[in-house]
């Protein structure tokens, strides 16, 4: 009963390094959600997923690509690294829109 | 990992009622307990807690954390159908972060 799962706990990246933040759920949801939080700003939203093969763009996507060819993973992908992702990156997920969200432990993303 | 326990899990009230969400954690590395209000996607930031005893207040809602007992409530004073919503609250205990199950308020005109 794992919940969701995301690795690494931490990073530090240099600036133009590539990395994956994976996301894995085992609770057969739906809806999954990439969010990044910076100090006192709240959590916005990088990506999200309604199903196996369809994602969309949150209100903060610029720099990242993310896949969903499973139910159950939902990895977020940082191309060339900059140091305005220096962030907490938290992954969730829901089985109906909006409710019922469980979330995973985080990420806490450094790039210098 | 610490557990966040939230209660009650759902509440239902009338505008102008007063609520009081209740929030309790483990400590391992205690760095800040927050809370969220989330009415679609992306939760919003409500309050960040470090000290204890220190009310923190914003309009209608206030926080306070007690440090030695491990909780932290969120009253909403006055509410407003606006203000339904599901209340998270998040323990950062320096590993990382534990989010709690959430508190579903329903305001009623």
């Amino acid at each position: 009963n794992a919940g969701v799962t995301q690795t690494p706990k931490f990073r530090i990246l240099k600036i133009g390094q590539s990395m994956t933040l994976q996301c894995a759920q085992d609770m057969n949801h739906n809806y999954m959600y990439w969010y990044r939080q910076d100090p006192g700003m709240g959590l916005k939203l990088i990506y999200y997923s309604v199903g196996a093969g369809i994602t969309d763009k949150g209100e903060v996507p610029n720099g990242y690509n993310v896949s969903r060819s499973t139910t159950e993973d939902f990895p977020l992908r940082l191309e060339l690294a900059a140091p305005s992702q220096t962030s907490v990156y938290f992954c969730a997920s829901s089985l109906m829109d909006s409710y019922g969200y469980t979330f995973g432990s985080g990420t806490r993303l450094t790039v210098v | 990992e610490d557990k966040v326990v939230q209660s009650p899990l759902s509440l239902v009230v009338h505008e102008g009622d007063t609520v009081t969400l209740n929030c309790s954690y483990e400590v391992t590395n205690f760095r800040s307990l927050l809370w969220y209000k989330q009415e679609k996607k992306a939760p919003t930031f409500l309050f960040m807690l470090t000290s204890s005893g220190i009310e923190k207040k914003s309009g209608r809602l206030s926080s306070i954390l007690d440090k030695k007992e491990l909780f932290s409530i969120l009253n909403i004073t006055a509410t407003q159908t606006g203000d339904s919503a599901v209340y998270l609250c998040a323990e950062d205990y320096g590993q990382n972060f534990v989010f709690g199950p959430g508190t579903r308020l329903s305001v009623l005109p």
